[in-house]
């Protein structure tokens, strides 16, 4: 069975410039989550998606960042304009069912902003 | 709101055991999971605690009490393979909010 896959899996940026990630979730699972993680900490939630609505976007600073999951399968998170402190790695994580405490995680894209 | 504490670090030797710990502040959770991560990897579930007790999966094993709000990871017979990255995470329940909060991390290092 395949799993999370994401791309790319680093990109450099200059601030002020924008930015997109990719994922695809495994086969047949209708929540996909997207995380950020800096450096030495744990991954924290910017958006929850069941099949293509919004579940959860709480925690996602929505003045620079969006995420969109047409036809409940893929999704691409964007960020315009990037800033310094939006360095770290973004997680693509997905789940057979909703609030799943087993969460099938991708290698992720690791973002540099200079 | 929900808080998990780690220990930052943790070293051990080849073959001993290591327990890791998480305490946490939430108001009621749904259970505990522990995630493994490799330097450069992707987390990947390793056990998850609803109720009370010890569970056990092959090395690993993974304690809740939620009376203490106190859970640990306890891995036995360590690899040089383990040396990674460990979280623990709660699902908080009662706020309609349904991803998982992680702690910080602890790092274990494995000596020979």
């Amino acid at each position: 069975e395949a799993g999370v896959a994401q791309s790319p899996r680093y990109k450099i940026i200059e601030k002020r410039q924008s930015v997109a990630f990719w994922c695809n979730p495994i086969s047949g699972h209708a929540t996909l989550y997207w995380y950020q993680q800096i450096l030495g900490q744990g991954p924290k939630l910017l958006i929850q998606f069941q099949n293509n609505g919004v579940v959860d976007d709480s925690q996602l600073p929505k003045d620079r960042f969006s995420a969109e999951r047409l036809k409940g399968v893929d999704s691409t998170l964007k960020i315009q304009p990037a800033k310094l402190e939006d360095s770290a790695v973004y997680l693509c994580a997905s789940s057979l069912v909703q609030g799943g405490d087993i969460q099938y995680f991708g290698a992720g894209t690791r973002l540099s902003v200079l | 709101g929900q808080s998990l504490e780690q220990p930052s670090e943790v070293t051990a030797v080849e073959g001993a055991i290591v327990q890791i710990n998480c305490t946490y502040q939430t108001s009621g959770f749904y259970g505990l999971s522990w995630y493994q991560q490799h330097d450069g990897g992707a987390p990947t579930f390793l056990s998850y605690n609803a109720l009370d007790g010890l569970e056990e999966t092959g090395r690993f094993s993974s304690f809740l009490s939620r009376s203490d709000s106190y859970g640990y990871l306890l891995l036995q017979e360590l690899q040089m393979k383990d040396s990674a990255s460990y979280f623990c995470a709660v699902r908080e329940s009662g706020t309609g909010r349904r991803a998982l909060t992680f702690g910080s991390g602890t790092r274990l290092q494995v000596q020979p």
